[in-house]
Protein backbone atom coordinates (compact mmCIF):
# COMPACT_ATOMS: atom_id res chain seq x y z
CA UNK A 1 0.00 0.00 0.00
CA UNK A 2 1.45 3.46 -0.85
CA UNK A 3 1.79 5.61 2.11
CA UNK A 4 3.66 8.02 4.26
CA UNK A 5 4.48 6.58 7.34
CA UNK A 6 5.43 8.46 10.91
CA UNK A 7 6.47 6.88 14.44
CA UNK A 8 5.96 7.32 16.85
CA UNK A 9 2.04 8.76 16.64
CA UNK A 10 2.03 10.08 20.34
CA UNK A 11 4.84 11.57 21.96
CA UNK A 12 4.93 12.92 25.48
CA UNK A 13 8.81 14.41 26.85
CA UNK A 14 10.25 16.73 28.83
CA UNK A 15 12.23 20.41 27.81
CA UNK A 16 15.42 19.22 26.98
CA UNK A 17 15.46 15.63 25.89
CA UNK A 18 16.21 15.17 22.40
CA UNK A 19 13.87 13.23 19.72
CA UNK A 20 13.60 12.66 16.46
CA UNK A 21 10.22 11.66 14.57
CA UNK A 22 10.46 9.18 11.43
CA UNK A 23 8.62 9.99 8.13
CA UNK A 24 9.15 7.38 5.85
CA UNK A 25 7.12 6.84 2.06
CA UNK A 26 7.48 3.97 -0.41
CA UNK A 27 5.97 5.47 -3.71
CA UNK A 28 9.90 6.75 -4.74
CA UNK A 29 8.71 10.13 -4.14
CA UNK A 30 11.39 13.34 -4.57
CA UNK A 31 9.82 15.61 -2.44
CA UNK A 32 9.17 15.57 1.37
CA UNK A 33 8.47 18.20 3.38
CA UNK A 34 7.28 18.79 7.42
CA UNK A 35 4.22 20.77 9.21
CA UNK A 36 3.23 21.27 12.05
CA UNK A 37 -0.05 22.13 12.87
CA UNK A 38 -1.67 24.66 15.87
CA UNK A 39 -5.24 25.42 16.48
CA UNK A 40 -5.99 28.89 15.00
CA UNK A 41 -2.61 28.80 12.84
CA UNK A 42 -3.41 25.92 10.31
CA UNK A 43 -0.34 24.20 8.81
CA UNK A 44 2.92 25.61 9.34
CA UNK A 45 5.85 24.54 6.89
CA UNK A 46 9.09 23.57 8.94
CA UNK A 47 11.34 21.89 6.35
CA UNK A 48 11.06 21.27 2.92
CA UNK A 49 13.33 18.48 0.60
CA UNK A 50 12.63 18.61 -2.94
CA UNK A 51 15.41 15.66 -3.27
CA UNK A 52 17.90 13.76 -1.74
CA UNK A 53 20.16 16.99 -2.29
CA UNK A 54 18.39 20.39 -2.03
CA UNK A 55 16.55 20.45 2.01
CA UNK A 56 15.68 24.50 2.86
CA UNK A 57 13.64 25.88 5.58
CA UNK A 58 10.39 26.37 5.85
CA UNK A 59 8.05 29.19 7.23
CA UNK A 60 9.16 27.88 11.12
CA UNK A 61 12.41 26.13 11.27
CA UNK A 62 13.64 27.31 14.29
CA UNK A 63 14.63 24.12 17.05
CA UNK A 64 14.28 21.96 14.34
CA UNK A 65 16.57 19.73 12.45
CA UNK A 66 15.93 17.17 9.48
CA UNK A 67 18.23 14.80 7.51
CA UNK A 68 17.57 13.51 4.14
CA UNK A 69 20.35 10.64 3.36
CA UNK A 70 18.52 8.56 1.31
CA UNK A 71 15.24 9.41 -1.03
CA UNK A 72 12.28 7.81 1.26
CA UNK A 73 13.31 8.62 4.29
CA UNK A 74 13.06 12.18 6.44
CA UNK A 75 13.28 12.46 9.98
CA UNK A 76 12.68 15.69 12.29
CA UNK A 77 14.90 16.02 14.92
CA UNK A 78 14.59 18.29 17.73
CA UNK A 79 17.57 19.01 19.56
CA UNK A 80 16.30 19.87 22.51
CA UNK A 81 12.47 20.56 22.88
CA UNK A 82 10.60 23.01 24.66
CA UNK A 83 6.85 23.46 25.56
CA UNK A 84 6.34 25.78 22.51
CA UNK A 85 7.09 23.35 20.07
CA UNK A 86 3.86 21.14 21.79
CA UNK A 87 1.90 20.56 18.48
CA UNK A 88 0.97 17.78 15.64
CA UNK A 89 3.21 17.23 13.25
CA UNK A 90 3.07 15.72 9.79
CA UNK A 91 5.09 14.81 7.20
CA UNK A 92 4.11 14.75 3.63
CA UNK A 93 5.31 13.45 0.62
CA UNK A 94 4.72 14.38 -3.40
CA UNK A 95 6.16 12.93 -6.78
CA UNK A 96 7.72 16.47 -7.63
CA UNK A 97 6.72 19.99 -6.25
CA UNK A 98 4.51 21.37 -6.56
CA UNK A 99 2.27 20.11 -9.48
CA UNK A 100 1.96 16.55 -7.85
CA UNK A 101 -0.63 16.10 -4.57
CA UNK A 102 1.56 15.83 -1.59
CA UNK A 103 0.57 12.41 0.41
CA UNK A 104 0.37 13.53 3.79
CA UNK A 105 1.37 10.72 6.93
CA UNK A 106 -1.17 10.19 10.07
CA UNK A 107 0.58 12.62 11.97
CA UNK A 108 2.43 12.92 14.96
CA UNK A 109 1.25 14.57 18.07
CA UNK A 110 3.76 15.87 20.44
CA UNK A 111 3.50 17.21 23.61
CA UNK A 112 6.46 18.67 25.65
CA UNK A 113 6.43 19.47 29.04
CA UNK B 1 3.93 38.63 0.81
CA UNK B 2 4.33 35.28 1.87
CA UNK B 3 0.78 35.05 3.70
CA UNK B 4 -2.32 33.18 2.75
CA UNK B 5 -5.21 34.51 4.32
CA UNK B 6 -8.46 32.02 4.49
CA UNK B 7 -12.05 33.03 5.58
CA UNK B 8 -14.46 32.31 6.69
CA UNK B 9 -12.91 30.60 9.86
CA UNK B 10 -15.94 28.71 10.42
CA UNK B 11 -19.22 27.92 7.92
CA UNK B 12 -22.62 26.37 9.17
CA UNK B 13 -24.41 25.59 6.29
CA UNK B 14 -27.58 23.08 5.67
CA UNK B 15 -27.77 20.14 3.79
CA UNK B 16 -28.07 20.54 -0.13
CA UNK B 17 -26.88 23.91 0.28
CA UNK B 18 -23.46 25.48 -1.48
CA UNK B 19 -20.53 26.65 0.81
CA UNK B 20 -18.42 29.02 -0.16
CA UNK B 21 -14.62 29.38 1.21
CA UNK B 22 -12.46 32.24 0.07
CA UNK B 23 -8.58 32.57 0.27
CA UNK B 24 -6.74 35.71 -1.22
CA UNK B 25 -3.06 36.11 -1.55
CA UNK B 26 -0.15 38.83 -2.09
CA UNK B 27 2.89 36.98 -3.75
CA UNK B 28 2.10 37.05 -7.80
CA UNK B 29 4.89 34.21 -8.13
CA UNK B 30 2.25 32.27 -6.74
CA UNK B 31 1.40 29.49 -9.76
CA UNK B 32 -0.49 26.48 -8.09
CA UNK B 33 -3.12 26.63 -5.63
CA UNK B 34 -4.14 23.32 -3.82
CA UNK B 35 -7.39 23.14 -1.57
CA UNK B 36 -6.67 19.78 1.04
CA UNK B 37 -9.50 18.83 3.12
CA UNK B 38 -9.01 17.40 6.73
CA UNK B 39 -11.50 15.02 8.73
CA UNK B 40 -10.50 14.88 12.36
CA UNK B 41 -7.35 12.38 13.17
CA UNK B 42 -6.33 12.51 10.20
CA UNK B 43 -3.64 14.24 7.66
CA UNK B 44 -4.79 16.48 5.11
CA UNK B 45 -5.91 15.29 1.95
CA UNK B 46 -5.35 17.14 -1.94
CA UNK B 47 -9.43 17.64 -2.93
CA UNK B 48 -8.69 19.75 -5.94
CA UNK B 49 -6.36 22.79 -7.43
CA UNK B 50 -6.03 25.13 -10.01
CA UNK B 51 -3.08 26.87 -12.03
CA UNK B 52 -3.05 30.41 -12.89
CA UNK B 53 -3.45 30.09 -16.39
CA UNK B 54 -7.60 29.17 -16.00
CA UNK B 55 -10.38 30.94 -14.33
CA UNK B 56 -12.02 27.89 -13.06
CA UNK B 57 -11.86 24.19 -12.35
CA UNK B 58 -14.76 21.97 -11.52
CA UNK B 59 -14.53 18.61 -10.10
CA UNK B 60 -18.17 16.95 -9.74
CA UNK B 61 -19.84 19.31 -6.62
CA UNK B 62 -16.09 20.86 -5.80
CA UNK B 63 -15.45 24.08 -8.15
CA UNK B 64 -12.30 26.30 -7.29
CA UNK B 65 -12.90 29.82 -9.00
CA UNK B 66 -10.09 31.79 -9.67
CA UNK B 67 -9.04 35.73 -9.98
CA UNK B 68 -5.83 36.46 -10.84
CA UNK B 69 -6.08 40.23 -11.20
CA UNK B 70 -7.72 40.39 -7.64
CA UNK B 71 -5.09 37.57 -6.49
CA UNK B 72 -8.21 35.71 -4.77
CA UNK B 73 -9.38 32.36 -5.53
CA UNK B 74 -12.33 30.54 -3.66
CA UNK B 75 -13.78 27.01 -2.95
CA UNK B 76 -17.44 26.33 -4.08
CA UNK B 77 -19.00 22.98 -2.32
CA UNK B 78 -22.73 22.71 -4.70
CA UNK B 79 -25.03 20.33 -2.47
CA UNK B 80 -22.99 20.35 0.52
CA UNK B 81 -23.55 17.28 2.60
CA UNK B 82 -22.77 15.59 6.13
CA UNK B 83 -20.23 14.15 4.34
CA UNK B 84 -18.11 17.36 3.75
CA UNK B 85 -18.00 18.38 7.27
CA UNK B 86 -14.24 19.24 7.41
CA UNK B 87 -11.45 21.43 7.80
CA UNK B 88 -10.62 22.75 4.56
CA UNK B 89 -7.06 24.39 3.88
CA UNK B 90 -6.21 26.51 0.57
CA UNK B 91 -2.52 27.07 -0.35
CA UNK B 92 -0.60 28.71 -2.75
CA UNK B 93 3.00 27.38 -4.19
CA UNK B 94 5.71 29.42 -6.12
CA UNK B 95 7.94 26.92 -7.92
CA UNK B 96 11.06 28.76 -8.73
CA UNK B 97 14.46 27.25 -8.60
CA UNK B 98 15.13 25.42 -5.76
CA UNK B 99 11.90 27.07 -3.60
CA UNK B 100 9.70 24.39 -1.95
CA UNK B 101 7.70 26.14 -0.02
CA UNK B 102 4.01 25.57 0.00
CA UNK B 103 1.56 28.31 2.14
CA UNK B 104 -1.29 26.90 3.82
CA UNK B 105 -4.04 29.39 4.94
CA UNK B 106 -5.41 28.94 8.59
CA UNK B 107 -8.30 26.68 7.36
CA UNK B 108 -12.40 26.55 7.36
CA UNK B 109 -14.21 24.09 9.62
CA UNK B 110 -17.08 23.82 7.77
CA UNK B 111 -20.32 21.92 9.41
CA UNK B 112 -23.07 20.42 6.92
CA UNK B 113 -26.29 19.88 9.15
CA UNK B 114 -28.71 17.17 7.98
Amino acid sequence: EAQVTQNPRYLITVTGKKLTVTCSQNMNHEYMSWYRQDPGLGLRQIYYSMNVEVTDKGDVPEGYKVSRKEKRNFPLILESPSPNQTSLYFCASSLRFPYNEQFFGPGTRLTVL
Amino acid sequence: QQQVKQSPQSLIVQKGGISIINCAYENTAFDYFPWYQQFPGKGPALLIAIRPDVSEKKEGRFTISFNKSAKQFSLHIMDSQPGDSATYFCAAANYGGSQGNLIFGKGTKLSVKP
